[in-house]
């Protein structure tokens, strides 16, 4: 079992630009989370996923942030012109179905610069 | 929405001593409580958790406890040692949750172990 699988490790992006961050949950796991976490602080709730359908996406900013959770592929949280404030890293967490246990386990994480 | 506050904020003890992080949740509806390790530029990890049906739960040198009625948990770890230094997370969720909710955690406890 290869765990959460998020990619690219790191991303460079430019003021303006895009950003689309991966993540493959665990084989079995059909949830899926995002999480970002801003240096020396703690990881702040961004979105709940499943297959195709976000579930909970209170902790998503209005505007310029977008999350998915295609029936194939991976889950992407895409981040349209891209601030300095962006900056941070992006961790993904994938539990097994609700009723299964309430454990999640994390990805490695996105670490995005915006220069 | 739930609501997690964590103490302190960073933590320094000897080597060998114990070190207790304490966390408090406002939603009574909780059910679970995991707590993570995060190591300096990687990815949290769960090291133990509890849910609302018991009081502690112990796992070699780390126990947790929980207290319903108040509404917190605690993270003891006993006999510390250099590798134990990181941050630490507490988590507080209701499951299941049926959708509209993620894990909401502290802030983070830096744990240093000074040699």
């Amino acid at each position: 079992n290869a765990g959460v699988m998020q990619n690219p490790r790191h991303l460079v992006r430019r003021r303006g630009q895009e950003a689309r961050l991966r993540c493959s949950p665990m084989k079995g796991h059909s949830h899926v989370y995002w999480y970002r976490q801003l240096p020396e602080e703690g990881l702040k709730f961004m979105v709940y996923l499943q297959k195709e359908n976000i579930i909970d996406e209170s902790g998503m900013p209005k505007e310029r942030f977008s999350a998915e959770f295609p029936k194939e592929g991976p889950s992407i949280l895409r981040i349209q012109q891209v601030v300095r404030g962006d900056s941070a890293a992006y961790f993904c967490a994938s539990s097994p179905p609700l009723g299964q246990g309430g454990g999640y386990t994390f990805g490695s994480g996105t670490r995005l610069t915006v220069v | 929405g739930e609501n997690v506050e964590q103490h302190p904020s960073t933590l320094s003890v000897q080597e060998g001593d114990s070190a207790v992080i304490k966390c408090t949740y406002s939603d009574s509806a909780s059910n679970y409580f995991p707590w993570y390790k995060q190591e300096l530029g990687k990815r949290p990890q769960l090291i133990i958790d509890i849910r609302s049906n018991v009081g502690e739960k112990k796992d070699q040198r780390i126990a947790v406890t929980l207290n319903k009625t108040a509404k917190h948990f605690s993270l003891h770890i006993t006999e510390t040692q250099p590798e134990d230094s990181a941050v630490y997370f507490c988590a507080a969720r209701v499951v299941p949750g049926g959708g509209a909710d993620g894990l909401t955690f502290g802030k983070g406890t830096h744990l240093i172990i000074q040699p």
